[in-house]
C-alpha cells in the first residue's frame, strides 16, 4: 500500500517547455487534488476532481490542465512552462468518509 | 472569496508547555476544519479533523476548538517537545462531502527549544 505517488521528484524546464506531473494513489479514493506550495503562500488549489471523468477549477488554474485519466490517475499538465510555475507541486486523495486528505511526496519544480 | 489567516509564521516555544496555534477565517463558515502537520520536503500529514456542529476535538497531546461566532479555530499541543516541530497548516472544507473545495492557510512554523 503506497498511497499516493508522485513522479517526478524533481524537474528543471525551459520556459515555453510542456510536461506533466503524474499522481496516482491506491486507496479507491473518489476525491483527487492538485496543489502548488510557495513560500509563505502555503497550499492552493489548481484544480480537483470529485469522481473519475469530472475535474474542477481551484484557486489558481490559469497555465494548468488536468487529466482524471481513471479513479487511481489524476495528472496535471503545464502547456508552456512560465518562471510563476516555479513551485512545489503536490497531489492528494481524500477519504470518501473520513474526509482527511493524503498526500504525496511532491514534485519540486524549477522554470528557468 | 474566503480567506484564511494563521496567527504568525512563526512560534518559539519552551519544551513541555503548551503551544497553540490559531486560525481565523472570513466570510461563511466552513462545514469542517483539518489541521495537518508538515515538515520540511514532506508533504501535510492529516492531525485532526472538527465539524461545524462541534466545539471540541481532542487527540493524544492535541486539542482543537471551533469557534463558528468568532470564526476561528485553536489548535493546541500540551506538554510539547522538540518532536513536534514543524509546520502546522489548517484547512477549511468548504462542503459537506468528500468531493468539497479544501482551502488552505499559510501554516505556522512551530519550534520547540529544549
Amino acid at each position: 500500500n503506497a498511497g499516493v505517488t508522485q513522479t517526478p521528484k524533481f524537474q528543471v524546464l525551459k520556459t515555453g517547455q510542456s510536461m506533466t506531473l503524474q499522481c496516482a494513489q491506491d486507496m479507491n479514493h473518489n476525491s483527487m487534488y492538485w496543489y502548488r506550495q510557495d513560500p509563505g503562500m502555503g497550499l492552493r488549489l489548481i484544480y480537483y476532481s470529485a469522481s473519475e471523468g469530472t475535474t474542477d477549477k481551484g484557486e489558481v488554474p490559469n497555465g494548468y490542465n488536468v487529466s482524471r485519466l481513471n479513479k487511481r490517475e489524476f495528472s496535471l499538465r503545464l502547456e508552456s512552462a512560465a518562471p510563476s510555475q516555479t513551485s512545489v507541486y503536490f497531489c492528494a486523495s481524500r477519504g470518501d468518509r473520513t474526509y482527511e486528505q493524503y498526500f504525496g511526496p511532491g514534485t519540486r519544480l524549477t522554470v528557468t | 472569496s474566503q480567506k484564511i489567516e494563521q496567527n504568525s509564521e512563526a512560534l518559539n516555544i519552551q519544551e513541555g508547555k503548551t503551544a497553540t496555534l490559531t486560525c481565523n477565517y472570513t466570510n461563511y463558515s466552513p462545514a469542517y476544519l483539518q489541521w495537518y502537520r508538515q515538515d520540511p520536503g514532506r508533504g501535510p500529514v492529516f492531525l485532526l479533523l472538527i465539524r461545524e456542529n462541534e466545539k471540541e476535538k481532542r487527540k493524544e497531546r492535541l486539542k482543537v476548538t471551533f469557534d463558528t461566532t468568532l470564526k476561528q479555530s485553536l489548535f493546541h499541543i500540551t506538554a510539547s517537545q522538540p518532536a513536534d516541530s514543524a509546520t502546522y497548516l489548517c484547512a477549511l472544507d468548504m462542503g459537506y462531502s468528500s468531493a468539497s473545495k479544501i482551502i488552505f492557510g499559510s501554516g505556522t512554523r512551530l519550534s520547540i527549544r529544549p
